[in-house]
């Protein structure tokens, strides 16, 4: 079975400050892909982050990075010094081979950025 | 051109209309899907068009039915929903090579639909 798991519902976190977003996945295909999305109230999916099951390094795209430990079978979002329109929901979502075209995705975590 | 654009931003209708959702990608996508999504949770997969075939249906009620009239146009008719289909609807693609694993959805900012 594939299944992500998010079990932080909220995080609060001071602008300037870094912050880490919890997402830990099973699946027993060797070939797989963990995705970061950003849901702002707009409602858009917005693509942060891609981290590939065979990649040797930790994905990075600007303020974002993805600290990727196989073994425990984790891929954290890290977001480095917070902005106010950081504030959304995040969605950890994973894609396998075996799974074919379905993405499939965690709970997710609400971020709240204060001033 | 990276968007996925969907119209209309947001839909009244009452539990008799029958109304359709549009969206529309350029970015020469072969895969395009509807995912269901209330408020504060994770979004659910309805269709999925592969090659303008109907690859994946979630055991989705008759009353939303998808059309693909090309590989860059879907549609999602609506007819006789209920007041719990009140909910936001993303419209996403994908290129759809040979491996699915590394291949990210694009997704558009979605029709938010209210069933009276």
């Amino acid at each position: 079975a594939q299944k992500i798991t998010q079990t932080q519902p909220g995080m609060f976190v001071q602008e300037k400050e870094a912050v880490t977003l919890d997402c830990t996945y099973d699946t027993s295909d060797p070939s797989y892909g963990l995705f970061w999305y950003k849901q702002p109230s707009s409602g858009e999916m917005i693509f942060l982050i891609y981290q590939g099951s065979y990649d040797q390094q930790n994905a990075t795209e600007g303020r974002y990075s993805l600290n990727f430990q196989k073994a425990r079978k984790s891929a954290n979002l890290v977001i480095s010094a917070s902005q106010l329109g950081d504030s959304a929901m995040y969605f950890c979502a994973m894609r396998t081979n075996q799974a074919g075209t379905a993405l499939i995705f965690g709970k997710g975590t609400t971020l709240s950025v204060s001033s | 051109d990276t968007e996925v654009t969907q119209t209309p931003k947001h839909l009244v209708m009452g539990m008799t209309n029958k109304k359709s959702l549009k969206c529309e990608q350029h970015m020469g996508h072969r895969a395009m899907y509807w995912y269901k999504q209330k408020a504060k949770k994770p979004p659910e997969l309805m269709f999925v068009y592969s090659y303008e075939k109907l690859s994946i249906n979630e055991s989705v009620p008759s009353r939303f039915s998808p059309e693909c009239p090309n590989s860059s146009l879907l549609n999602l008719h609506l007819h006789a929903l209920q007041p719990e289909d009140s909910a936001l609807y993303l419209c996403a693609s994908s290129q759809e090579r040979d491996r699915y694993s590394n291949e990210k959805l694009f997704f558009g900012s979605g029709t938010q639909l209210s069933v009276l």
